[in-house]
């Protein structure tokens, strides 16, 4: 079980925004940076949302991330059929000396 | 371009031993801290170990500890994961990762910006 907690699913339909929510602990989210990441199973995960909220050079702006406190959300705005994968949260425990990842959120655009 | 390229994957009998590898290409390899994460099958991403860029400092999550072995070699630009003791749990997609940041302590903590493809491990008797 993850110490980051994710729903297991989220769906909208083309055009509709759609949040993701990733909850965690002071020991991670509460003291350290999110980074989300879109991965279509089979292929090579990618980085969506660093440092919580900045996207990497081509990600769309659709695309958004925030955190407050424990917590950090994605928001998928305009959502298109090529949206549909899993997505996850990921950040640093400090308590683990490791880096955790959320149990992921499969997006379907219905 | 950017390039890490893992190898190394395989079909493995319970107890046995396995060293994946990662040839990184196209950035300047030992000023970057490097990761592995694994998904197995029908599961989610979980991060496996880590080695920082200066000290080769070595992190490794529980599930692992005490059986992986992350090392580097920076002259030959290759990140290394010896796996030993593999159990039916270990039986998954390895991929090794840069991060988005280099020569900062933890870098990790701020995102994996290049992934490599994957290498499949599967472990059965």
């Amino acid at each position: 079980q993850s110490v980051l907690t994710q729903s297991p699913s989220a769906s909208g339909t083309p055009g509709q925004r759609v949040t993701i929510s990733c909850s965690g602990s002071s020991s991670n989210i509460g003291s350290n940076t999110v980074n989300w990441y879109q991965h279509f199973p089979g292929t090579a995960p990618k980085l969506l949302i660093y440092s919580n909220g900045h996207r990497p050079s081509g990600v769309p702006d659709r695309f958004s991330g925030s955190k407050s406190g424990s917590s950090a959300s994605l928001a998928i705005s305009g959502l298109q059929s090529d949206d549909e994968a899993d997505y996850y949260c990921a950040a640093w425990d400090d308590s683990l000396n490791g880096y955790v990842f959320g149990a992921g959120t499969m997006v379907t655009v219905l | 371009e950017v390039h890490l390229v893992e190898s190394g994957g395989g079909l493995v009998q319970p107890g046995g031993s396995l060293t994946l590898s990662c040839a990184a290409s196209g950035f300047t390899f030992h000023e970057y801290a490097m990761t592995w994460v694994r998904q197995a099958p029908g599961k989610g991403l979980e991060w496996v170990s880590g080695i920082d860029d200066n000290d080769g400092r070595t992190y490794y999550a529980d599930s692992v500890k005490g059986r992986f072995t992350i090392s580097r070699d920076n002259s030959k630009n290759t990140l290394y994961l010896v796996i030993n003791s593999l159990r039916a749990e270990d039986t998954a997609i390895y991929y090794c990762a840069k991060p988005r940041l280099r020569l900062v302590p933890a870098a990790i903590a701020y995102g994996m910006d290049v992934w490599g493809q994957g290498t499949t491990v599967t472990v059965s008797s």
